[in-house]
């Protein structure tokens, strides 16, 4: 499956642990993005990574919340002392560079985060 | 405020006829728009896109129309299927406008096809 990969697919984590959620994009994919969707909700834009560059970070919360696209390996989004409010569904997604489809954003199945 | 809306939170359709949902845009800055299908417990799949040079476009059964002046999509289903079930969001971006490309969707319309 040469599809957007993230892990866990499901995470439980009490008030105050750290949350760390890892998408692999689609091979050949450097672009990828971070959407969170609540109940009843769309998708929620976070952030959006290149390979070691936060390129806009303007939906991430101010606090708690820091997301890394490394040279090697995932990118991963970091949840510091998670609060109940932070439950929810979050989505990776990834988008090729250099081609006419750079805007087509393809996602992961998602990893759904509860907090106790 | 929402810039993409979506008004209808479901629709049912029988098998076989036409499926229109509708999406609705406040941003004149939004140049590229794409319809996802969403199953329960899964990642949003991409149906289909348009940009903002195009009115139309068409892909098998899912074709996409485009009207600029009054800031409307909609995707059209013909003939739907059952397995089309499922929860459709509409997405915009302004590639050329400072959004480095992230995507603002709706909240959504589930569709249902009757057998």
């Amino acid at each position: 499956n040469a599809g957007v990969m993230q892990n866990p697919r499901h995470l439980v984590r009490r008030r105050g642990q750290e949350a760390r959620l890892r998408c692999s994009p689609m091979k050949g994919h450097s672009h990828v993005y971070w959407y969170r969707q609540l109940p009843e909700e769309g998708l929620k834009f976070m952030v959006y990574l290149q390979k070691e560059n936060i390129i806009d970070e303007s939906g991430m919360p101010k606090e708690r919340f820091s997301a890394e696209f490394p040279k090697e390996g995932p990118s991963i989004l970091r949840i510091q002392q998670v609060v109940r409010g932070d439950s929810a569904a979050y989505f990776c997604a990834s988008s090729p560079v250099g081609t006419a489809n750079t805007d087509t954003q393809y996602f992961g199945p998602g990893t759904r985060l509860t907090v106790l | 405020d929402q810039q993409v809306k979506q008004n209808s939170p479901s629709l049912s359709v029988q098998e076989g006829r036409i499926s229109i949902l509708n999406c609705d845009y406040t941003n004149s800055m939004f140049d590229y728009f794409l319809w996802y299908k969403k199953y329960p417990a899964e990642g949003p799949t991409f149906l289909i896109s348009i940009s903002s040079i195009k009115d139309k476009n068409e892909d098998g059964r899912f074709t996409v129309f485009l009207n600029k002046s009054a800031k409307h999509l909609s995707l059209h289903i013909v003939p739907s299927q059952p397995g089309d079930s499922a929860v459709y969001f509409c997405a915009a971006s302004a590639r050329y406008g400072g959004s480095q490309g992230n995507l603002i969707f709706g909240k959504g319309t589930k569709l249902s096809v009757k057998p």
